[in-house]
């Protein structure tokens, strides 16, 4: 079966330092995978999504981008945090090009002072 | 601009009562509505529903879509106080990758 992990848990980082959030997937190939902010009591906003190794989209214009590496690895990165970056950052993964169903993994709590 | 709207953004019931959560959309070339249910940290997938008037039923939770008047509807029955959570809705394109998210509606059950 397919799982997803995140790391770390929770960050707490001061204004204007680098970021660097990680996500990966296990027991699939070539996942769609996608980072999402949540902002308190907010639905979520989908920062970006990548298709395959070295492709990635951009959905909102920000301070942060994102990497994969890997197949089954993504990364988020900010070069200076900004106070405003402060969220739940969601990552996620779906099966195929359609990418019907997205499945969560358990989140970074950051915290930005 | 493809949107999804929630509601009611908050609700608290008793235990045992029934619920029902609604969420309309306008999505261009409209594919699927998903469901998914959050308690403290990751959603949860519940429901993808691509055709209306099908109910998708798992427990107490049910689900149901209207194409026709661009919205979904998510009953829960008999709540339990392990039903407290928010619950989202999303919706996707034809040949678009990403999901667009409601608010959310925060339940809350009451013993």
């Amino acid at each position: 079966s397919q799982t997803i992990h995140q790391w770390p848990a929770t960050l707490v980082q001061p204004v204007g330092s680098p970021l660097s959030l990680e996500c990966t997937v296990e027991g699939t190939s070539n996942p769609n995978l996608y980072w999402y902010r949540q902002a308190a009591g907010r639905g979520l906003q989908l920062l970006f999504y990548s298709v395959g190794i070295g492709q990635i989209s951009s959905e909102v214009p920000q301070n942060l981008s994102a990497s994969r590496p890997q197949d089954r690895q993504f990364i988020l990165s900010s070069k200076k945090l900004l106070l405003s970056d402060s969220g739940f950052y969601l990552c996620a993964w779906s099966q195929d090009v359609v990418g019907e169903t997205q499945y969560f993994g358990p989140g970074t709590r950051l915290l930005v002072l | 601009e493809d949107k999804v709207v929630q509601s009611p953004l908050s609700l608290v019931v008793h235990e045992g009562d029934t619920v029902t959560l609604n969420c309309s959309y306008e999505v261009t070339n409209f594919r699927s509505l998903l469901w998914y249910k959050q308690e403290k940290k990751a959603p949860t997938f519940l429901f993808m529903l691509t055709s209306s008037g099908i109910e998708k039923k798992s427990g107490r939770l049910s689900s149901i879509l209207d194409k026709k008047e661009l919205f979904s509807i998510l009953n829960i029955t008999a709540t339990q106080t392990g039903d407290s959570a928010v619950y989202l809705c999303a919706a996707r394109g034809q040949g678009a990758q990403k999901l667009v998210f409601g608010q959310g509606t925060r339940l809350t059950i009451n013993p």
